[in-house]
This record gives C-alpha cells, structure tokens and sequence, in this order.
C-alpha cells in the first residue's frame, strides 16, 4: 500500500531557532499534500495544502512566514517552523492525496516538536 | 461550509463485544466521501473504511462497517467482536467535491476496548 514517511519523528529545538520537517511520499507522486497540527486528545486541524510546483495554500489564521511550506517534487513537501517558540510545540503531521488510482490520502507517522 | 460532529468525546466497550460510535455532518452537496480514521497511542493515522455518497450499499471491512444515512447525513462505525487493539481515538471525516481535496474531521472519540 501506498507510504508516507515523516522525519524527524520527534525534536527538540531552542527557542529561537528553526526546524524543518519532511514529508516525503515512497511509492506514489502526490501533487497535493496536507500539513495538519494536533493538540493532545484533539482533532486534526488543517494548517495548509502544499501544491507541488506552487505556493502553499494557507487556513485562516495560520501564519504564512512562521510555517513555511515547500513542496518542490511530487514526492516531497516540508514544513519549517522559523522563529520556533514554546507556543509551537505539537504535534505535526502530513498526508499525502496519490495523483491517481482511488485519490486515497495516506498520512505519515507524525513530527511531536518541543521547543524549550 | 460543510462541518462534521462527533458527538461522544469517549466510549468504552467489553472485548468481544459490538460498540457504534456516531457521526454527523452536514453539506449541501450531492456526491462527497466519507472517512472513518483510527489514531491508536502510536498516533499514526490509519483509514478504517470509506464511504462514496452515491454508493448505497454501506461499506465494510472485516468487523468493521459503517450505517450511512443519507438523508439523515449521519454516518456511524460498528466494531463487531472488538478487540484491545481498537483502543484508539476514532475520527469522522468528510471530503467533498468543493473542498480542494482537504479532509473535514469531527472532533474524533476515544474509544477504550477493556480486557
């Protein structure tokens, strides 16, 4: 079946500093891929859809030049947190929508960041 | 704008024993797919089953199957013959044709098996 692979799984940064998370699809181009972050015990909450070959398409509220996303292949998008500060720590994680077949979304393993 | 509710925050259920957990949503679109997710303590998300609105017949996967209700826009899971293994959150989710491919999720349930 189709596969997501998220890394780092877990990180801890400085407050300050930056943090870039990839989200890479093995075995299926993906031109759309999803970024979500979650709180404990909560649901998912949609951050931005990363087009491939173009700009990221942000929600309400989610600021554009802390969570930079690009998405340069049809396997790859990464997400990098800038400026991290404690109030970003969560958990991340990624889906990836295959180009063809069913469109199933299969989503990766999770990024849990912990900036200190 | 389509918005899903998941309206039991936790359940719990005897092992071997059958548990519903339900959903609702509401759209006003005709043709949209609906999503049932297991987020166990791993937190990888794994799709249970899927539902295409225009099929009738509700899908299933070995114990589990779902009760889609149209009319109703609800959208409930069955686990039949349940196991420790399906202690995990469970999440609704919606995906329709005006949504750019993004999922809607409910606010998911915790769902505990006990032994």
């Amino acid at each position: 079946g189709a596969v997501v692979s998220q890394h780092p799984s877990r990180v801890i940064c400085k407050s300050g500093t930056s943090v870039k998370i990839e989200c890479r699809s093995l075995d299926f181009q993906a031109t759309t891929m999803f970024w979500y972050r979650q709180f404990p015990k909560q649901s998912l909450m949609l951050m931005a859809t990363s087009n491939e070959g173009s700009k990221a398409t942000y929600e309400q509220g989610v600021e554009k030049d802390k969570f930079l996303i690009n998405h340069a292949s049809l396997t790859l998008s990464t997400l990098t947190v800038t400026s991290a500060h404690p109030e970003d720590s969560s958990f991340y994680i990624c889906s990836a929508r295959e180009d063809r077949g069913d469109y199933g979304y299969t989503f990766g393993s999770g990024t849990r960041l912990t900036v200190v | 704008a389509q918005t899903v509710t998941q309206s039991q925050p936790e359940m719990s259920v005897q092992e071997a024993e059958t548990v519903t957990l339900s959903c609702t949503y509401d759209t006003s679109e005709n043709n949209y797919y609906l999503f049932w997710y297991k987020q166990p303590p791993s937190r990888q998300m794994i799709l249970v089953i899927r539902q295409e609105a225009y099929k009738q017949q509700n899908a299933t996967e070995n114990r589990f199957s779902v009760n889609f209700q149209k009319a109703a826009k609800s959208f409930s899971l069955k686990i039949s013959d349940s196991q420790l293994g399906d202690t995990a959150m469970y999440f609704c989710a919606f995906m329709g044709p005006s949504n750019t491919g993004k999922l809607i999720f409910g606010q998911g349930t915790t769902l505990q098996v006990k032994p």
